[in-house]
């Protein structure tokens, strides 16, 4: 049974440019959530997809944007890169129920140069 | 707002003594909460949860946590620490009903000397 996997793991970026995270999520979950961690912080909230819609949103600017497939996969796009932007992008899977344990992918080192 | 903190950025302790990793939360409202662990390189993985009923709730490997209402603490512990449990502890709430966003703390690194 397949955990959740995200893709790539490792990406260098400029300034400026745009980035897309992929994720796909653990096996019967259909709830995609997705974290940022910066070096020694934990993970911040960045948003939730739910049947393919955005249901919720931490306080991140517009340049964050996604998307949910009707399979569930989920993708973070990244616009107008700043150097803050560099972190551990995080995805996490979970059953649509508020009290249900979020089940973590790797993540995605992203670095902006 | 809802927020954590967990005041000890480091906790060492010897294998086979019992450990302590510290959290206290903010919420306006009955807090769900989380704690989760993470090891080099790799994502959190879930080790327990508090929603409602017993204050001591038991997790996976060995691990519980006690939630205190009056002192809003959710400290997690083990009674005996392995080798193997030396990794990034991470405290978490939610609102719960409502909210689906979770709120981590900082992160406890936990060191077990053999």
């Amino acid at each position: 049974d397949a955990g959740v996997t995200q893709s790539p793991t490792h990406l260098i970026k400029t300034r400026g440019q745009q980035v897309t995270l992929r994720c796909s999520p653990k096996s019967g979950h259909d709830t995609v959530s997705w974290y940022q961690q910066a070096l020694g912080q934990g993970p911040q909230f960045i948003f939730q997809y739910y049947e393919e819609e955005e249901r919720q949103r931490g306080n991140f600017p517009d340049r964050f944007s996604g998307h949910q497939f009707p399979n569930y996969s989920s993708e973070l796009n990244v616009n107008a890169l700043l150097l803050g932007d560099s972190a551990l992008y995080l995805c996490a899977s979970s059953l649509e129920r508020f009290n249900s344990p979020l089940h973590f992918g790797n993540g995605t080192r992203l670095t902006v140069t | 707002a809802q927020s954590v903190a967990q005041p000890e950025d480091q906790v060492n302790v010897a294998e086979g003594n019992p450990l302590t990793v510290k959290c206290t939360y903010s919420v306006s409202g009955n807090p769900y909460l989380f704690w989760y662990v993470q090891y080099p390189n790799r994502g959190l993985q879930f080790l327990l949860k508090y929603i409602t009923g017993d204050n001591l709730v038991k997790g996976s490997y060995g691990f519980e946590a006690e939630f205190n209402k009056s002192q809003t603490s959710f400290h997690l512990k083990k009674p005996s620490a392995l080798v193997s449990d030396s990794a990034l502890y991470f405290c978490a709430v939610s609102l719960g009903a409502g909210s689906y966003q979770l709120t981590f703390g900082k992160g406890t690194k936990l060191s077990v000397i053999p």
